[in-house]
């Protein structure tokens, strides 16, 4: 089963807004990644961390490395309708080794 | 440059049957990963190939997965006696090797009736 947590589980975002979700985990992970899922594709990587405390931007995303090792989370700044899909957090222990998955936030437009 | 691909996109089968999934990385990665993705999920690990061999297959939920990467490129999962909650996405995903960054493929929907 999942062993992250991420919120909120499903969001409405209104263009120009500013967004944030995060991910949190009952055990240490080494290595943090962001990625963005759409209907009928594979995840896409956004952000990558690798150190604790880092914080790193892409464009209109920023994602943080909790300095505990058990918590990251993402901001998506001035929010536009294709920023639409489903968020994923992953962790990773080891260089190479098999990312867990968080369940997903689901950023859907207000209507 | 081509990214990871996988086919068949869909796969529809009956209760029983065995299904090859098929998986081609990208060239030159040598780490391949194959995570299952259940409706509403996130996608759970399977098993990971560094080259041709198996590094970690922990995520196999039962002697009916099984995978194979014989030259250390394309990769294969072979499901046997398909069962109704086989029935998922199967991802596929490629890394230059001892690296997190994983690029994942568009997947296969596997339909079991």
């Amino acid at each position: 089963g999942q062993q992250l947590n991420q919120s909120p589980q499903s969001m409405f975002i209104q263009e120009g807004e500013d967004v944030s979700m995060n991910c949190t985990s009952s055990s240490i992970f080494n290595t943090w990644l962001w990625y963005k899922q759409e209907p009928g594709e594979g995840p896409v990587l956004l952000i990558a961390l690798y150190k604790a405390g880092e914080l790193t931007s892409n464009g209109r995303l920023t994602a943080q490395f909790g300095i505990t090792r058990k918590d990251s989370f993402l901001n998506i700044s001035a929010s536009i309708p294709s920023d639409v899909g489903i968020y994923f957090c992953a962790g990773s222990k080891a260089a190479g080794n098999k990312l867990t998955f968080g369940g997903g936030t689901r950023v859907l437009v207000k209507p | 440059g081509a990214g990871v691909s996988q086919t068949p996109s869909n796969k529809v089968t009956e209760k029983g049957k065995y299904v090859e999934l098929r998986c081609d990385p990208i060239s030159g990665h040598t780490a391949l990963y194959w995570y299952r993705q259940s409706l509403g999920q996130g996608p759970e690990f399977l098993i990971y190939f560094q080259g041709t061999g198996a590094a970690d297959d922990s995520g196999l939920p039962n002697d009916r997965f099984f995978a194979v990467r014989p030259e250390g490129s394309v990769s294969t999962l072979k499901i046997q006696r398909t069962e109704r909650g086989d029935s998922a996405v199967y991802l596929c995903a490629s890394s230059p090797g001892g690296q997190e960054t994983q690029y994942f493929g568009p997947g296969t929907r596997l339909l079991v009736l």
